[in-house]
């Protein structure tokens, strides 16, 4: 059972257009991660968010955690070339248990 | 700095056969885990284990076994390959309230 829903699925935009990822769930979750992939690649974290209604922001990506700790969202301005990959969340559930989210794959067209 | 390392990267098996998976971390970490990735589907958990000396099944745990040969060690085992294992094997390590650390994945395919 697929507990963290990501969308969109895909993405293909123009450098230096906006976007945003939605990570979705009925579950609670203690704190929530995102994570780009590269092919051939793990994944590697971006950010961690703990508390509900926590906002951070790495450079030109800003991470929401919703107030009820079931849904996150990554927003990206002026997307570059560079950002193209495969982003994921993860929400833990436990103390040691994460769920991954189904991905989007975003590409970033020069 | 190695961190995760996993061998093999790349497998192809027969149907029946096994094989097992190794997976090691130098970053002394307490907790590992075995993920597998499919197309659309994002990292479903197989196993993972807290510490030295413990396993749990995680949410697609049949078909597979596991063991934590030490605390840098965790191999992912199976002992009857079937297609429908054909997948992107992830490794990770970690500790508590600590991010993942991934290794580069391990490609198997099932024919």
């Amino acid at each position: 059972t697929q507990l963290l829903e990501q969308s969109p699925q895909f993405l293909s935009i123009q450098e230096g257009e906006n976007l945003t990822v939605y990570c979705n769930s009925s579950s609670v979750f203690s704190s929530l991660q995102w994570y780009r992939q590269e092919p051939g690649e793990g994944p590697v974290l971006l950010v961690t968010v703990v508390t509900g209604g926590e906002v951070k922001k790495l450079k030109r990506l800003t991470f929401q955690f919703g107030d009820a700790r079931k849904d996150s969202s990554l927003h990206i301005t002026a997307a570059q070339p560079g950002d193209t990959g495969l982003y994921l969340c993860a929400g833990k559930q436990g103390t040691y248990k994460y769920i991954f989210g189904t991905g989007t794959r975003l590409k970033v067209l020069a | 700095n190695a961190g995760v390392t996993q061998t093999p990267k790349f497998q192809v098996l027969k149907t029946g056969q096994s094989m097992t998976l190794q997976c090691a971390q130098d970053m002394n970490h307490n907790s590992m885990y075995w993920y597998r990735q499919d197309p659309g589907m994002g990292l479903r958990l197989i196993y993972y284990s807290a510490s030295e000396g413990t396993t749990d099944k995680g949410e697609v745990p049949n078909g597979y076994n596991v063991s934590r040969l030490n605390k840098r060690e965790f191999s992912l085992r199976l002992e009857s390959a079937a297609p429908s294992q054909t997948s992107v094997y992830f490794c990770a390590s970690s500790d508590i309230n600590q991010p993942q650390h991934f290794g580069d994945g391990t490609r198997l395919s099932i024919l």
